[in-house]
């Protein structure tokens, strides 16, 4: 039962253009989102998070974007840049304690 | 400051044997996490510590287990090895019980032959 999904498995972008990430869930117990960022062999590095409460937060080239009522995120990085290159996580975290849920990933290509 | 530390980060075992990951978090830090990366199933969460007391658990069989320790680091252990364990196991740091960011470390990529 995937409650997070991210149904692009990769997306191409121009040098300089907008990457839209996008992420879905179904669980309305999520309080709290979080994107990160994964290069192969490495473990994932925080990006940004936004609370169920907002629905927007916004941190330099990235913006992430929520709609609770459709239950649906995004994530922005305006312009894109080629080191944006790697996999995109979104993940969600329950009203208690720390276990984040995670989506499939996103490939993200940003070519120069 | 320095980050999440995981050793060690690469391990080759045989099936039957047994493993134990360690994992140190960010001074301060109180609360550790461990997941499992493999291609098909993406990040799993195997469990969650807080003040050396397991507050989270996800579904993985009892072969897979951890503990923390007074100054917050963890380990985790996997007995009788399975081919299937094959996967990059990372452990992830959080500065409380709950309401903040998690830091993950660069991860233990475990082999099993």
């Amino acid at each position: 039962d995937q409650q997070v999904k991210q149904n692009s498995p990769s997306l191409s972008v121009q040098e300089g253009r907008i990457s839209i990430l996008n992420c879905d869930y179904t669980n309305s117990m999520f309080d709290y989102f979080l994107w990160y960022k994964k290069y192969p062999a490495e473990g994932p590095t925080f990006l940004i998070s936004i609370s169920s409460i907002k629905d927007k937060n916004e941190d330099g080239r990235f913006t992430v974007f929520l709609n609770k009522s459709a239950k649906h995120l995004s994530l922005h990085i305006v312009p894109s840049q080629p080191g944006d290159s790697a996999v995109y996580f979104c993940a969600a975290r329950w009203e208690y304690g720390n276990k984040l849920v995670f989506g499939a990933g996103t490939i993200l290509r940003v070519k120069s | 400051k320095a980050g999440v530390t995981q050793t060690p980060r690469y391990l080759i075992k045989t099936r039957g044997q047994q493993v134990t990951l360690s994992c140190s978090p960010i001074s301060g830090h109180r609360s550790v996490s461990w997941y499992q990366q493999t291609p098909g199933q993406g990040l799993q969460f195997l469990f969650e510590y807080f003040s050396e007391t397991q507050r989270n658990k996800g579904n993985f069989p009892g072969r897979f287990s951890g503990r923390q320790f007074s100054n917050s680091r963890s380990e985790m252990n996997v007995s009788t090895l399975e081919l299937g364990d094959s996967a990059l196991y990372l452990c992830a740091s959080s500065l409380d019980a709950g309401g903040s960011e998690a830091f993950f470390g660069q991860g233990t990529r475990l082999t099993v032959v």
